[in-house]
């Protein structure tokens, strides 16, 4: 198994643009999260899913955007990107149900200029 | 508004000592989480505490929770320079949805 997977490592991106965050896991979870991490903090729950077709926001799910059309994937969507959202980005998953470890991806460094 | 307290939110320790690392939060729940992050990696789990009284222990580090307290700790016991990370604590906030509330992290730094 690969586990979590996140495409870009990196990327650089000029105000107003838009661009897809990609997730994939081949582990067969239900539960698929996004979070952010700025400089010296914690993570910040951005989007969540707790099976395909069904996603809800997290603690700051403003300028960004996610959907969760098969088990595998859970992309997240920047609209118009802001210096603010200037972060590295982890996706996370766990099995489901009575199995609450979760397993992080290797996260996404992204640059808003 | 669940929030999530850990302190210190620095540690420097000698190798072959013990310290605690103390995670408070301000409302019920029915899980805690706490990672491991080295620089510039991702987070690796260390163990899931599902329960008041819950103790869990893998190799020099040691975490239980008190619900009633709100309150987890985690132990190092003869700590050695293979730890030196960053440790977050992270609670959920509601039943089996995976919003987990993280704390700001305890960068733990052991030296000789």
């Amino acid at each position: 198994n690969a586990g979590v997977t996140q495409t870009p490592k990196f990327q650089v991106l000029k105000t107003g643009q838009s661009m897809t965050l990609q997730c994939a896991q081949d582990m067969n979870h239900e539960y698929m999260s996004w979070y952010r991490q700025d400089p010296g903090m914690g993570l910040r729950l951005i989007h969540y899913s707790v099976g395909a077709g069904i996603t809800d926001q997290g603690e700051v799910p403003n300028g960004y955007n996610v959907s969760r059309s098969t088990t595998e994937d859970f992309p997240l969507r920047l609209l118009s990107a802001a210096p603010s959202q200037t972060s590295v980005y982890f996706c996370a998953s766990r099995p489901g149900h009575s199995s609450y470890e979760q397993y992080f991806g290797p996260g996404t460094r992204l640059t808003v200029t | 508004e669940l929030k999530v307290e850990q302190n210190p939110l620095f540690l420097s320790m000698q190798e072959g000592k013990n310290y605690t690392i103390y995670c408070n939060y301000s409302t019920t729940s029915d899980r805690l989480y706490w990672y491991r992050q080295d620089p510039g990696k991702s987070l690796e789990s260390l163990f899931v505490l599902l329960s008041n009284g819950a103790v869990k222990q893998e190799g020099r580090l040691m975490a239980s929770l008190d619900t009633k307290a709100r309150l987890s700790t985690l132990h190092i016991t003869a700590a050695v320079h293979d730890l030196s990370a960053t440790y977050f604590c992270a609670v959920d906030m509601s039943y089996n949805t995976d919003k987990l509330i993280f704390g700001t992290g305890t960068r733990l730094q052991v030296f000789p």
